[in-house]
């Protein structure tokens, strides 16, 4: 079956341009995840929802980043005003519940001039 | 605060041998622990896990070992072969906490011919 989708698979924008990333994750997963991932580091948390809400935001860098999954499935991570670093490559993953492996996309790289 | 830890950035093995890769933790609320397999410009793919109730879980070539006191867990490859080269990250998560999973550095394993 499908897996994770996650678009653009690159952006390139400029210093303070508002970008969006979208994420499909797989039908009928309930819990999605958004992870950050510098060169050389492991994924860092950013934000979890089960459902349509999110159970945590703690990793949300500062108030320029924002996520929504309105009807509990596409997920999109909004960046306003963005900087060179936030240039990463973002993760999108689900899962069927929680306490269960993730399903990671291939993420997008999005890179910040 | 790294919570979870993979000190050793890289490995190269010999082909048929036995690779190990090791992995430290901090929070003692840890309960489920994951290993995750990355090839480049590809999301992390899923590997093996294991409960904290556990000390040792198996699948194929993959085992999982976990020593609760010590703080650490290994993945045992055996036998290893060239298409294990990638780069490997331990994750961990708290059923009391919300689920969220955090991930070490990575090791990058090179499986040599």
């Amino acid at each position: 079956g499908a897996g994770v989708s996650q678009t653009p698979s690159n952006k390139v924008t400029e210093k303070g341009k508002y970008v969006e990333l979208r994420c499909d994750p797989i039908s009928g997963h309930t819990a999605l995840y958004w992870y950050r991932q510098s060169l050389g580091q492991g994924p860092e948390f950013l934000i979890y929802f089960q459902g349509t809400g999110a159970a945590d935001d703690s990793g949300l860098p500062n108030d320029r980043f924002f996520a929504v999954r309105p009807e509990g499935s596409v997920s999109t991570l909004k960046i306003q005003r963005t900087e060179r670093g936030d240039s990463a490559v973002y993760l999108c993953a689900s899962s069927p519940s929680q306490n269960s492996p993730l399903h990671f996309g291939n993420g997008t790289r999005l890179t910040v001039t | 605060d790294q919570q979870v830890k993979q000190n050793s950035p890289s490995l190269s093995v010999q082909e048929g041998r036995i690779s190990i890769l090791n992995c430290d933790y901090t929070n003692s609320m840890f309960d489920y622990f994951l290993w995750y397999k990355k090839y480049p410009a590809e999301g992390p793919t899923f590997l093996i896990s294991i409960s904290s109730i556990k000390d040792k879980n198996e699948d194929g070539r993959f085992t999982v070992f976990l020593n609760k006191s010590a703080k650490h867990l290994s993945l045992h490859i055996v036998p290893s072969q060239p298409g294990d080269s990638a780069v490997y990250f331990c994750a961990a998560s708290a059923a009391s906490g919300t689920y969220k999973y955090i991930f070490g550095t990575g090791t990058r394993l090179k499986v040599l011919a």
